[in-house]
């Protein structure tokens, strides 16, 4: 699986919108682009994923670049339930099921 | 509909002792995956069953950790004997893989975090 490197950390004003970037200038052409957040003492929950358009959900909205070499999550309105660290993950999909590996991710603080 | 549930959530050990953990997938998902998460960095997988069967655990650390998955539904890992280096978050996931390429999302527990003395 491509490696993904984004930055360790970042703030964000509570209300406003917080723009994640995620490099992965390895990614090959099967490989799809996943987010995933993790809340204090929590498990990680998945957020959103793409191949090479751009996706939106109820969450988030998944910008990929036209190389497919980097990516940006976009959280619209960010909370103070929105802190938490965000991890971007490049991975195939296979019958087997996706195999995921995490990196250090972004730990965003949202502030008041 | 109930997560995943971890038992117990906290779990303090002197080292050379014996632990396990237990998780309960979401009721129907077929494929379990258990990953450790040390302080400050991502989880790591461990293993990874389908059913009953364990079909990656090329990152588990066979000397002393152990698991099953018997029936195909709840799990148990386990550490004898425990290290120092084996304080971490055990996380467990489940996820409802249809055998087709696909996205399966993964489920995860809240995890136990494990200190050893």
């Amino acid at each position: 699986d491509a490696k993904t490197t984004q930055p360790p950390s970042m703030d964000c004003a509570e209300g406003r919108a917080a723009n994640l970037p995620c490099n992965h200038s390895t990614i090959s052409g099967n490989e799809y682009v996943y987010w995933y957040r993790q809340i204090h003492s929590q498990g990680p929950q998945y957020i959103i994923h793409g191949l090479k358009n751009n996706e939106t959900n109820e969450m988030a909205s998944l910008i990929i670049t036209e190389d497919r070499k980097s990516s940006t999550l976009i959280l619209p309105h960010a909370t103070l339930r929105d802190t938490a660290v965000y991890y971007c993950i490049v991975s195939g999909q296979s019958a087997a099921g996706n195999k995921l590996t995490f990196g250090g991710g972004t730990r965003v603080l949202v502030k008041p | 509909e109930a997560g995943v549930v971890q038992s117990p959530r906290y779990k303090i050990i002197e080292k050379k002792q014996p632990v396990a953990f237990w998780c309960n997938p979401i009721s129907g998902h077929n494929t379990l995956y258990w990953y450790r998460q040390n302080l400050g960095q991502g989880p790591e997988l461990l293993i990874r069953y389908e059913n009953e069967e364990a079909v990656d655990d090329s990152q588990l650390p066979k000397d002393r950790f152990s698991a099953e998955r018997l029936k195909g539904v709840d799990s148990t890992l386990k550490i004898q004997p425990a290290e120092l280096g084996d304080s971490a978050v055990y996380l467990c996931a489940s996820s409802l893989d249809h055998g087709t390429s696909g996205f399966n999302e993964q489920f995860f527990g809240p995890g136990t975090r494990l200190t050893v003395l």
